[in-house]
């Protein structure tokens, strides 16, 4: 079973707030992505990498910086949060075909 | 400007029912269209997908139904039960776009007993 683990579960900060949030695969997958979840937005998708140092710009990336420092983590990274930030988060892993994406549980956001 | 787009964002079937989900697109580089379904508290997971070949794809009482020159798909849940409550999502990858999927805003669907 495909295994992808965020954290935290949720997060309170601050308008101007610095956040990370971090997620990690077992999956020996080397695409990792980013997306925020608002409803009638679906899911969209911020930033995502293909192996350790790589990055690639998503649909919705301003505001958000990302880092993937080995195959298996995927960071995302808020520097200067607003409150058009909160929002639910999921990371997800794939084969290079993906066909398949798994997703982990989801960071809850809040930006005060 | 949403590439994909769901009808409706809510719908409530009763038990036994046929439950019918609607997604269209505009991108005509798109050729691989995955439903992933999405429980409260979780991540969604794929449910059933279909290529753009194909106009039909079962698995169990999950149908997709693919209209290409119309840019319309749907998805039927046949004999729908209160387990299959949960938001559907249509997502839509082009053969030029990498690994890159684009999803619909989604269709919250609720089964009544």
């Amino acid at each position: 079973e495909a295994a992808v683990t965020q954290s935290p579960r949720n997060k309170v900060t601050v308008t101007g707030g610095n956040v990370t949030l971090s997620c990690r695969q077992t999956n020996s997958h080397n695409y990792m992505y980013w997306y925020r979840q608002d409803t009638g937005h679906g899911l969209r998708l911020i930033h995502y990498s293909y192996g350790a140092g790589n990055l690639q710009i998503g649909d919705v990336p301003d505001g958000y910086k990302a880092t993937r420092t080995t195959q298996e983590d995927f960071f995302l990274l808020l520097e200067l949060a607003s409150p058009s930030q909160t929002s639910l988060y999921f990371c997800a892993s794939s084969g290079d075909s993906a066909e398949t994406l798994y997703f982990g549980s989801g960071t809850r956001l809040t930006v005060l | 400007q949403q590439q994909v787009r769901q009808s409706p964002q809510s719908l409530t079937v009763w038990e036994g029912e046929t439950a019918i989900l609607n997604c269209s697109y505009e991108n005509s580089a798109f050729d691989y269209f995955p439903w992933y379904q999405q429980f409260p508290g979780e991540g969604p997971a794929l449910l059933i997908s279909i290529l753009s070949v194909s106009n039909k794809k079962e698995d169990g009482r999950f149908t997709i139904f693919f209209n290409k020159r119309e840019k319309k798909l749907s998805l039927h849940i046949a004999d729908s039960q209160p387990g299959d409550s949960a938001t559907y999502f249509c997502a839509a990858r082009g053969n030029n776009a990498g690994a890159k999927l684009t999803f619909g805003g989604g269709t919250r669907l609720t089964v009544r007993p």
